[in-house]
């Protein structure tokens, strides 16, 4: 079963602008993550959010929940041609981690 | 370098066949996990392990085996039962944490001839 749903599914954009992608999911939650994965590899864990945060920066990625709306934001700012990847946002602890559909994400040079 | 490694990255399968993936991480975490993701959806969790010779059916466990006779190795074998085994399939390990950080191998991709 999947737990969040990305929104859009596919975003593109231009070298240098900024990339929002949302995540609505349907239970309480402890935590929230975000992964990136480049075409045909593995997942790449790019930052966790608890459920007493409501925002949280790393370098150049801001995440922001929402637990009331059960939803969460990630903003790439200033984005670049290797941002090019899908997002998956995740939650779920240590026995279970449920992933949502992902945005797949093109930044054009 | 600590991490996870999977193999074969490719492997061909003709119908009937059972397959094993290989996983191994030196990464001394408690628990690993196995994922399948088909093109353009998400991931969808098979089977996972917190402890060595235990492990717990996923979401989609129907088809699939896995063993975990050593803390670092957790092979998933796909039989012929599994009615559409061509994905591609994720192997993950994670501390003993509440947080659930997911650290994956670089994935193996199955096709069924």
């Amino acid at each position: 079963s999947q737990q969040g749903e990305e929104d859009p599914q596919a975003l593109s954009i231009q070298e240098g602008e900024n990339a929002t992608m949302n995540c609505s999911y349907k239970t309480s939650i402890n935590n929230l993550q975000w992964y990136r994965q480049n075409s045909g590899r593995g997942l790449v864990h790019l930052i966790l959010i608890r459920s007493n945060e409501r925002e949280k920066h790393s370098g150049r990625l801001r995440v922001t929940l929402d637990t009331s709306k059960k939803s969460s934001s990630l903003l790439i700012t200033a984005s670049r041609a290797a941002d090019t990847a899908s997002y998956f946002c995740a939650t779920g602890g240590y026995q279970k981690v449920t992933f949502g559909t992902g945005t797949k994400l093109q930044v054009i040079p | 370098d600590g991490g996870i490694t999977q193999s074969p990255k490719y492997l061909f399968r003709k119908e009937g066949q059972n397959v094993t993936l290989s996983c191994e991480q030196n990464l001394n975490h408690d628990a690993m996990y196995w994922y399948r993701q088909d093109p353009g959806q998400g991931l969808r969790l098979i089977y996972y392990s917190q402890i060595v010779n235990d492990f717990q059916k996923g979401d989609i466990a129907e088809g699939y085996s896995v063993s975990r006779e050593k803390k670092e190795s957790f092979p998933l074998t796909v039989t012929s039962a599994q009615k559409n085994p061509t994905a591609f399939y994720l192997c993950a390990s994670s501390r003993a944490s509440d947080t659930g950080e997911l650290f994956f191998g670089e994935g193996s991709r199955l096709t069924v001839l």
